[in-house]
């Protein structure tokens, strides 16, 4: 049973263009969400991340869209670069579950130029 | 200067042997843990350790040992190693387990042949 599930295995787009990485869970428990960026040969680094009291949060062009109600979220990633290219994990926590982080499968973006 | 170190960063190993990959933490935090990441699963949570004692385990097999001789390391030692043991062992910490955010290593990729 996958937990956190991410919807796309894969997205590509344009540079400039806003990519939106989507997510969604099904443990209701879940009030922590982070996002991960992973580039190739390297560990996964937190992004941004959101709790779920909030509906929004923005760091720079990165901002999540949160959705209790519909156990859902997104990542949209404005003006998206070739730099942004990588690999994205949402993930989840509950502060039930001693905390411990349930990762969704990714989702690898590419950003053209 | 890298706040988690592991060692190696590559390994190669044979069917039936046995390695200990290590992972160092100079974050001053107080728990760890261990993920694996293949195609096939693509970030498995496998131990927690909080103060140095084991808080969670998720991994079937009793061939991976996690060793904490030091607060700030978390050493994998796995036996009997398969080539389904493949995949790259990824390193965390957290201030406690308490804590959402996890700070990941770069990783030791393991290849068993």
């Amino acid at each position: 049973q996958q937990q956190v599930r991410q919807s796309s295995q894969s997205l590509t787009v344009w540079e400039g263009e806003t990519a939106i990485l989507n997510c969604s869970y099904e443990n209701s428990a879940f009030d922590y969400f982070p996002w991960y960026q992973q580039f190739p040969g390297e560990g996964p680094a937190l992004l941004i991340a959101i709790r779920s009291v909030s509906d929004k949060k923005e760091d720079g062009r990165f901002t999540i869209f949160f959705n209790k109600r519909e156990k859902n979220l997104s990542l949209h990633i404005k003006d998206s670069q070739p730099g942004d290219s990588a690999t994205y994990f949402c993930a989840a926590s509950a502060r039930t579950g001693g905390y411990k982080v349930v990762f969704g499968s990714g989702t690898r973006l590419l950003v053209s130029p | 200067d890298p706040k988690i170190i592991q060692k190696p960063k590559y390994l190669v190993a044979v069917t039936g042997s046995e390695k200990i990959l290590i992972c160092e933490q100079y974050l001053g935090h107080n728990a760890m843990y261990w993920y694996r990441q293949s195609a096939k699963k693509p970030l498995e949570f496998m131990f927690s350790y909080s103060y140095q004692k084991l808080m969670d385990n998720q991994t079937a097999s009793s061939r991976f040992q996690p060793q904490s001789s030091k607060k700030n390391h978390l050493d994998l030692q796995i036996t009997a190693l398969k080539p389904d043991d493949s995949a790259t062992y990824f390193c965390a910490s957290s201030q406690d387990r308490y804590q959402d955010t996890q700070y990941f290593g770069p990783g030791t990729r393991l290849l068993v042949l």
